[in-house]
């Protein structure tokens, strides 16, 4: 069973570059490392997902290195509106496997 | 709007009672997650369904249940309520039952329970 933590909170400022790194010293050899954006009163929304090396797309990008033992979730710029608690969510590779959020890290974006 | 609707948005309910939460996924999904969030235990998965069968079990209690109808819409059932079941409860869809289909998750139904 994957156990998932991340830093529970974490500063920056506009225009900087954010790294939010997940740590899963568990995850089984098929599962997929998911990154998730939450407002408060929404529900989760995904933002990026991956398997290993690096995935980009518009708004993020994914490190996982060759052991994938954790994952690092790259937000490039930030604004005032990327303000929110990131998850990871590792795990599903298998018929019946769990699926395990991290704590979450809450991200505060100063002006 | 992910095109994910829970119903209802809030219930509040007394110890001991029984509620049921729906949710419709996305035209087009055949999958369905229910997961928990609380303060003390953060978002917990609780249970999946795809195209009506149960596909992977998580933290879910013996007193918690959950079914997927065939127009694919899903309930999940608690009863025997304690203080300790207030929390917000989540359903997400995925088109497909792989961790690789992107889960779409509704705005949530918060349980209240006195």
């Amino acid at each position: 069973l994957a156990k998932t933590t991340q830093p529970i909170s974490m500063d920056s400022y506009e225009g900087q570059e954010v790294n939010i790194t997940c740590s899963h010293n568990n995850i089984a050899t098929n599962d997929y490392i998911t990154w998730y954006q939450q407002f408060p009163s929404q529900g989760p929304r995904f933002i990026i997902q991956g398997y290993k090396t690096k995935v980009t797309n518009e708004v993020a990008s994914l490190f996982i290195p060759a052991d994938r033992k954790s994952s690092t979730l790259s937000l490039p710029r930030v604004s005032l509106s990327d303000t929110a608690v990131y998850y990871c969510l590792v795990g599903g590779g298998n018929a019946g496997n769990m699926l395990t959020f991290g704590g979450g890290t809450r991200l505060m974006v100063k002006p | 709007d992910s095109g994910v609707t829970q119903t209802p948005k809030h219930l509040i309910t007394a110890t001991g009672q029984r509620v049921t939460l729906r949710c419709s996924p996305r035209s087009g999904d055949l999958s369905v997650y229910w997961y928990q969030q609380s303060l003390d235990q953060g978002l917990q998965f609780l249970i999946q369904y795809y195209n009506g069968e149960e596909r992977a079990k998580g933290n879910i209690l013996e007193r918690f249940s959950a079914q997927q109808f065939p127009d694919l819409h899903s309930e999940l059932n608690l009863s025997s309520l304690e203080l300790g079941d207030s929390a917000l409860y989540f359903c997400a869809s995925s088109v497909e039952q792989g961790p690789s289909y992107e889960q779409y998750f509704g705005p949530g139904t918060r349980l209240t329970v006195t």
